[in-house]
């Protein structure tokens, strides 16, 4: 099936400085791309996604680009503040609307 | 909205025992489904369902049942409770579409179960 390979596990930043989160999929059919942010003791949150008709996407301070031949996305976070500290999950849509999850990234912004 | 909402929140569970998570979404979503977080881990699928009537096996199904009567409900029922299913469990929800929120999959809050 799908694999998901999400790195780092753990990324510490200074903050104001920049954090940059990859997965790499294998399914070259991977369509969708979405990234959650999961809060202490919380759901995830969809916080931006991408197609695989574009090559990046951003929304303020965060941004995804998309590589589809080398089959890998990156989540970008610029200027970074205390509030971005969470787990960060990278997914690729396997049909159905069923998401593969890449094992998760705990992002710490130090101030 | 409430969005998705999951019951109970804790449950602590003896081996052997059963019980129903229940979760419920007022979003009028086709699709719904329920995923188990182990500890340090990503989210693996357990069940989905696509529509009222429909339901059909994630990656990680054994140990669990679902139903799905209503648009509105997907319930999880835990038969036989074992330690390996000690973990949070999300119920999410989403509707099909290539709109600005199509494919989007919301989340519960979650529930944490302990077997012991």
């Amino acid at each position: 099936g799908e694999n998901v390979e999400q790195h780092p596990s753990t990324l510490s930043v200074q903050e104001g400085d920049s954090a940059v989160i990859k997965c790499t999929y294998s399914d070259s059919a991977s369509n969708y791309f979405p990234w959650y942010k999961q809060e202490l003791g919380k759901g995830p949150q969809l916080i931006i996604d991408i197609r695989s008709n574009v090559g990046e996407k951003k929304d303020q301070r965060i941004a995804v680009t998309l590589n589809k031949t080398a089959k890998h996305f990156s989540l970008h976070i610029t200027e970074t503040q205390p509030e971005d500290s969470a787990v960060y999950f990278c997914a690729d849509n396997q049909g159905a609307q069923k998401l593969v999850f890449g094992q998760g990234t705990r992002l710490t912004i130090n101030p | 909205n409430a969005g998705v909402t999951q019951t109970p929140k804790f449950r602590i569970l003896k081996i052997g025992q059963s019980m129903t998570l229940q979760c419920t979404q007022d979003m009028n979503h086709n699709y719904m489904y329920w995923y188990r977080q182990d500890p340090g881990m990503g989210l693996k699928l357990i069940y989905y369902s696509v529509g009222a009537g429909i339901t059909d096996k994630g990656e990680v199904p054994n140990g669990y049942n679902v139903s799905r009567s209503t648009t509105e409900d997907f319930p999880l029922r835990l038969e036989l409770a074992a330690p390996s299913q000690t973990s949070v469990y999300f119920c999410a929800s989403s509707y099909p579409g290539q709109g600005k929120s199509g494919n989007t999959i919301y989340f519960g809050e979650g529930s944490w179960l302990t077997v012991v």
